[in-house]
């Protein structure tokens, strides 16, 4: 069964450095989500991205963030200087949205240390 | 606004007992999709199900069951015969009435399910 990855599993970086995590989406999906989740906490809509743009952003999605597709498999979630408060799981999620089908699957995650 | 309360933080269940896991909503879009993730101690969102606001047809698949009732704003999520391998984080989720908008996400229910 197509599913979503994430790579890496786990970064750990130093505050003020900077991070790209990296999704592949299921390859018919157009549609494209990151998430996050704090520790213990509810998971955090960020950002969503269809035909090259972004679609709809929170406001945890400041500055210091932004998303790419580079090519035509990878999404990328940068974080241009860490601070502490970004220590999180990052999830990528993509959906299809050509069957009337719109649920949307979830990558296993990146867990991101910042010290 | 769109808002998602899991009232419940912790649930204890014995093996085979039955236990139900509440949700309850907040929109004021006339169209919105409800969903159910579990997030076993591995991390990842397991998508569980997905209900349309217009369909209010109660769902089992094997022991899950949900109920949905629009005049509680009430999506409630039972497990029948529960099993050591249920325990985990069940997150309750609403979506507006975009198809593809983002998910709000309640702050979940950790079960956990004792031999």
């Amino acid at each position: 069964e197509p599913e979503v990855t994430q790579t890496p599993s786990h970064q750990v970086t130093q505050m003020g450095q900077e991070v790209i995590l990296r999704c592949v989406p299921i390859s018919n999906h157009l549609y494209f989500y990151w998430y996050r989740q704090i520790l213990g906490q509810k998971v955090e809509f960020l950002v969503s991205f269809y035909n090259n743009e972004i679609s709809e952003k929170s406001e945890i999605f400041d500055d210091q963030f932004s998303v790419e597709r580079p090519d035509g498999s990878n999404f990328t979630l940068k974080i241009r200087s860490t601070k502490l408060e970004d220590s999180a799981m990052y999830f990528c999620a993509s959906s299809e949205i050509s069957s009337g089908v719109y649920e949307q699957y979830f990558g296993p995650g990146t867990r991101l240390t910042v010290t | 606004a769109q808002k998602v309360t899991q009232a419940q933080t912790e649930i204890s269940v014995v093996e085979k007992e039955d236990v139900t896991l509440d949700c309850v909503y907040e929109t004021r879009d006339t169209t919105y999709y409800l969903f159910w993730y579990k997030q076993p101690p591995s991390g990842e969102l397991v998508f569980l199900i997905r209900r349309n606001s217009f369909d209010e047809q109660n769902e089992i698949s094997g022991r899950y069951s949900w109920n949905f009732q629009k005049s509680t704003s009430s999506f409630n999520f039972t497990i029948t015969a529960s099993q050591v391998v249920d325990s985990a984080v069940y997150f309750c989720a609403l979506r507006g009435g975009s198809t593809l908008g983002r998910l709000y996400f309640g702050r979940g229910t950790q079960l956990t399910v004792w031999p």
